[in-house]
Parts: C-alpha cells; sequence; structure tokens
C-alpha cells in the first residue's frame, strides 16, 4: 500500500496563477482532510470531507475549493494564487470509527511558494 | 475556543538525557489525544492515542501520559535518532473527526 501520496511535491507560482493539488489514499478511508503548514503556527485545517461527494470548510478555507469526486482522492486548488498562501500542504485521511478516534495518516506534503 | 499549547518550543537534550514534552488543551470534549513525530521535509507520522485521564502508552523510548488538562511525551535516554518535531494533537466532540493541533516541539538531541 502507498497510503497517502501527493502530488506535485514541489511548486513555484505567480501571484494571481491557479494551481490544483492532488491527494491520494488507498486505504479506503471515508474521511479526508487538507491542512496547510506554517513556521511556529502547527497544522491548520483548510478543508475536509467525510465522504465521496462532501466537503467542508475548516479552519482557514479562505481563496481555496476543493473537491471529492471519488473516495480515494481529494484535491485543493487555488484559484488566484497569492503571497499569503506560501506554505507547505499535507493531506489526510482517516477512516470512521465506531468508537474512540482513529488516527490520520499523513501524506509526504506540498511545498509551494508563491511569488 | 478548543486550544492546544505545546511547551517548551523547542529543546536541546544531551545523548542520554531523558526529558518531558507538554501538551495542555483546553477543549469541549476531549475524544482523543494523538501524539505525531515530523521529521524536516517530512509529513507527520502517529506515535500514539491517549483517551482517558491515567492513560499511558510507551514505544522504545518514548512514553505518553494523559490527565484530565494536559499530556507529556517523557523521553528517556534519547538518541540522536530522536531529533524532530514533536505535534501534539485533539480530536473534539463531533462527527468530522476533526484534529487540532498544538505548534509541536522542536527537539535536537545531541551526541
Amino acid at each position: 500500500n502507498a497510503g497517502v501520496t501527493q502530488t506535485p511535491k514541489f511548486r513555484v507560482l505567480k501571484t494571481g496563477q491557479s494551481m490544483t493539488l492532488l491527494c491520494a489514499q488507498d486505504m479506503n478511508h471515508e474521511y479526508m482532510y487538507w491542512y496547510r503548514q506554517d513556521p511556529g503556527m502547527g497544522l491548520r485545517l483548510i478543508h475536509y470531507s467525510v465522504g465521496e461527494g462532501t466537503t467542508a470548510k475548516g479552519e482557514v478555507p479562505d481563496g481555496y475549493n476543493v473537491s471529492r469526486l471519488k473516495k480515494q482522492n481529494f484535491l485543493l486548488g487555488l484559484e488566484s494564487a497569492a503571497p499569503s498562501q506560501t506554505s507547505v500542504y499535507f493531506c489526510a485521511s482517516t477512516r470512521s470509527g465506531l468508537a474512540g478516534a482513529s488516527e490520520q495518516f499523513f501524506g509526504p506534503g506540498t511545498r509551494l511558494t508563491v511569488l | 475556543e478548543d486550544q492546544v499549547t505545546q511547551s517548551p518550543e523547542a529543546l536541546r537534550l544531551q545523548e542520554g538525557e531523558s526529558s518531558s514534552l507538554n501538551c495542555s488543551y483546553t477543549v469541549s470534549g476531549l475524544r482523543g489525544l494523538f501524539w505525531y513525530r515530523q521529521d524536516p521535509g517530512k509529513g507527520p507520522e502517529f506515535l500514539f492515542t491517549l483517551y482517558s485521564a491515567g492513560e499511558e502508552k510507551e514505544k522504545e523510548r518514548l512514553k505518553a501520559t494523559l490527565t484530565k488538562k494536559e499530556s507529556f511525551l517523557h523521553i528517556t535516554a534519547p538518541k540522536p535518532e530522536d531529533s524532530a518535531t514533536y505535534l501534539c494533537a485533539v480530536r473534539v466532540v463531533d462527527s468530522s473527526y476533526k484534529l487540532i493541533f498544538g505548534s509541536g516541539t522542536r527537539l535536537l538531541v545531541r551526541p
């Protein structure tokens, strides 16, 4: 199993350009998440999905859109990139649980720079 | 507001020098406290989940404990390969399984 994979690993954009980050998981997980990580601020939730065809806003959703057309994929889009979106982006997934909390599995990250 | 605070921000230890990392939390309802390890340029790697006060879990040189207000990650006789950022997160009472993360503790173990 590959676990959680992210494409691309690195990207440099100019202000105003658009791009899509792809997250894929092969663990048949229901729940998927997009985070950004900035120095000194930990991981902050951008958007999440509790199942195929569903999405919801997290803590810092402005400037981002997401789609979950297939259970295994979760896409993060930037329509008009801004320098404030320079960050490292992580995707994570977890299975639905009957009781207790299940851990999230993280991808390797995408390092995005917006000039 | 649900909040997670980790201290210290950074910690330097000599090899073999035991210490503890702290994670304090204020949440409306706890459904699990998680510890992750993150190496530079990589995604967080799961270490432990704790569910209730008094619970303890161990893995090699690491031991995690939980009280009603905080969790500790004890590192016994650390080695240089334990150098990493350690992240704490809590899952609160809702159906999204969202995690709220602290900002992490950067640990450096010198040989």
